[in-house]
């Protein structure tokens, strides 16, 4: 399986800042990464696939980059309604794996 | 509209077999491209995913759990079935079931949580 790395586990932040969260893969996976947000007793919701492409409905200040082996998700200006768990997930290639999380809190 | 929902026993003993049913509407399993995946999430924990099933019956497993899952569809129910064997304590979590178009899971039901205690 492919090992997907999320840093930091943890991001403490205050609405208006700009966050950048990062998902290493064990090996190359193109550009097949999709970014999920998460609260708390709810399904995950969609936020990005093939790297960069943002789901419809999903508000702009969310951006995804990156290829190969390292890709971020960044939130231009955090709003009271991003404070969630963020998860990456690589489907270059079955088995399907995802990150570990980011949880992202209030400062 | 698309909608998934996930139902099951939300108890289970353990070395007792799991069957989960995902019951959707608004797309069709016939319908080229189009797969529908469960994933599961242990309390507090991450993601992972466990089973995938396309329309042409193709049939994907996690390699970890290849052994105890079977995955099955219905088209004309509009229905996904998951079994997993032997279940144990560390099964126990929220399961849940979702649409794929092509790897990624764009639409998700809104979970299960299987218990798994004698």
């Amino acid at each position: 399986d492919i090992q997907m790395t999320q840093s930091p586990s943890t991001l403490s932040a205050s609405v208006g800042d700009r966050v950048t969260i990062t998902c290493r893969a064990s090996q190359s996976i193109s550009s097949w990464l999709a970014w999920y947000q998460q609260k708390p007793g709810k399904a995950p919701k969609l936020l990005i696939y093939k790297a960069s492409s943002l789901e419809s409905g999903v508000p702009s200040r969310f951006s995804g980059s990156g290829s190969g082996t390292e890709f971020t998700l960044t939130i231009s200006s955090l709003q009271p309604d991003d404070f969630a768990t963020y998860y990456c997930q690589q489907y270059n290639s079955y088995g399907l794996t995802f990150g570990g999380g980011t949880k992202v809190e209030i400062k | 509209q698309i909608t998934l929902k996930e139902s099951g026993p939300t108890l289970v003993k353990p070395t007792q077999t799991l069957t989960l049913t995902c019951t959707f509407s608004g797309f069709s399993l016939s319908t080229s491209g189009v797969g529908v995946g469960w994933i599961r999430q242990p309390p507090g924990k991450a993601l992972e995913w466990l089973a995938l099933i396309y329309w042409d019956d193709d049939k994907r497993y996690s390699p970890s759990l290849k052994s105890r899952l079977t995955i099955t569809k219905d088209t004309s129910k509009n229905q996904v079935v998951l079994t997993m064997t032997n279940m144990d304590p560390v099964d126990t979590a929220t399961y849940y079931c979702a649409q794929d178009p092509g790897g990624y899971f764009d639409y998700w039901g809104q979970g299960t949580l299987v218990t798994v205690s004698s």
